[in-house]
């Protein structure tokens, strides 16, 4: 049972396109919403995170945006470049002591040059 | 470098071998986590420590599977008696645990192969 439906599987863009990558979740006591950015052979690195207290948070050329009551939230890559490449994961946590994160399968982006 | 280091990068066993990992946690996080990826996977949940205590273990973590934190440090992830099926990258995550900062940093992860 896959608690965070991630899509989609694979995308490809032109560079300087906005790639769209969605999640949905069905737990309403999860309360934290990372996105990571993972290259072939490395570790995953955490690109940006929201609470469900707002409805959208920019880092630089990333903007997730989240829809409580839909248990929706997306993560759009502005001016994307080559360099980003890479898979994307989702993943939500629930409150507490421990914070495990249950994580989507991954969106495989390519940006063309 | 002050991340999160994992030790080995890579390491190939043969079936029934025993391995161990190495994580070193970011210093001053107090909270580490290990994961299993398998390709074109996210990652899963394995277990957690706050300090030196092991408050959770999934239910992937069979009894081949031990994990320790003596100090409050440093962790180990031990595999015995190693299966194919064992076969993928194992991830470790620190945090700091304070109330409110939730944000696991990830190290580059130990790749296993089990022939």
């Amino acid at each position: 049972q896959q608690q965070v439906k991630q899509s989609p599987q694979s995308l490809i863009v032109q560079k300087g396109g906005i790639p769209i990558i969605n999640c949905a979740y069905e737990n309403t006591a999860f309360d934290y919403f990372p996105w990571y950015q993972q290259f072939p052979g490395k570790g995953p690195a955490l690109l940006i995170a929201i609470r469900p207290d707002v409805s959208e948070k920019k880092e630089g050329r990333f903007t997730i945006s989240f829809n409580k009551s839909a248990k929706q939230f997306s993560l759009h890559i502005m001016d994307s470049q080559p360099g980003d490449s890479a898979t994307y994961f989702c993943a939500a946590s629930i409150g507490g002591n421990n914070r495990k994160l249950i994580w989507g399968l991954g969106t495989s982006l390519a940006v063309n040059p | 470098d002050t991340g999160v280091s994992q030790d080995p990068r890579h390491k190939i066993t043969k079936r029934g071998q025993n391995v161990t990992f190495r994580c070193d946690p970011i210093s001053e996080h107090n909270r580490l986590y290990w994961y299993r990826q398998t390709l074109g996977q996210g990652p899963e949940f394995l277990t957690y420590f706050q300090n030196e205590a092991q408050l959770e273990k999934s239910r992937l973590l069979s009894d081949r599977f031990s994990a320790e934190r003596p100090k409050g440090s440093f962790s180990t992830l031990e595999i015995q008696r190693t299966e194919q099926g064992d076969s993928a990258m194992y991830l470790c995550a620190s945090s700091w645990g304070l109330a409110g900062d939730y944000e696991q940093y990830f190290g580059p992860g130990t790749r296993l192969t089990v022939t």
